[in-house]
């Protein structure tokens, strides 16, 4: 089993509409949660990032984060072309930007104008 | 602020030759840098953490003699493949940390990756 599960989609939804992307996880250390932009032949970007559990709003996007179901999400509201890319979610257990993330997969989301 | 910059965006090489990437912050001190590789449609895969100073710390099967990694100074770090095959042609990216490293790993700060075809 991997540490951090994420469908892969493809994903396309209209122009507008309410997207949710999610990840799973199994390791109960985790701490952090991130979700990641990540455009065609670039690196990744960050969007969001939580600590523990919650929620965390940002403009159109919204990060929630349940540690009990091991399971963290992100909404993007009034979704627009502009958002089609890959999100990838990632993981840290550690407070200190020197140790090391695990992601996911990542999701590609096609935003349909 | 908190750029990373990667040369070269894109290079080819011919089997057997070695290559190196670059990796730089540009506007800040990063006493650890990361390096990943990410397939097609794939996820990014740590391959190995590097501190300034210090040897490489690489991940379980990634070969440390053919992924040559130097941190020399706190604003740059080296990816060398040596004797490159084509199944090394991948999109290699960095990540960089700050100099004090107190904040939470979310203050990575990626570069633009480099895309390694080998022939």
């Amino acid at each position: 089993q991997k540490e951090v599960e994420q469908d892969p989609g493809p994903l396309s939804v209209p122009e507008g509409a309410i997207v949710s992307l999610n990840c799973t996880y199994s390791n109960s250390a985790f701490q952090y949660f991130m979700w990641y932009r990540q455009y065609s032949r670039k690196g990744p970007e960050l969007l969001m990032y939580t600590y523990s559990s919650g929620n965390k709003e940002d403009g159109r996007f919204t990060a929630q984060v349940d540690k009990s179901s091991k399971y963290i999400s992100l909404f993007i509201r009034d979704s627009q072309p502009s958002d089609s890319a890959t999100y990838l979610c990632a993981m840290g257990g550690g407070y200190f930007g020197n140790e090391k993330l695990t992601f996911g997969t990542g999701t590609r989301l096609t935003i349909i104008p | 602020g908190a750029v990373v910059s990667q040369h070269p965006s894109w290079v080819i090489c011919k089997s057997g030759t070695s290559v190196k990437i670059e990796c730089r912050s540009l506007d800040f001190q990063a006493t650890t840098m990361f390096w990943y590789r990410q397939f097609p449609k794939q996820s990014l895969m740590l391959m190995a953490t590097s501190n300034e100073g210090s040897k490489a710390t690489y991940e379980q099967g990634v070969e440390k003699d053919k992924f040559l990694i130097n941190h020399a100074s706190l604003t740059l770090s080296t990816l060398t493949v040596t004797s490159a095959h084509p199944e090394d042609s991948s999109f290699y990216i960095c990540s960089a940390t700050d100099l004090i490293g107190l904040a939470g790993p979310y203050e990575q700060y990626f570069g633009p990756g480099t895309r390694l075809t080998v022939t």
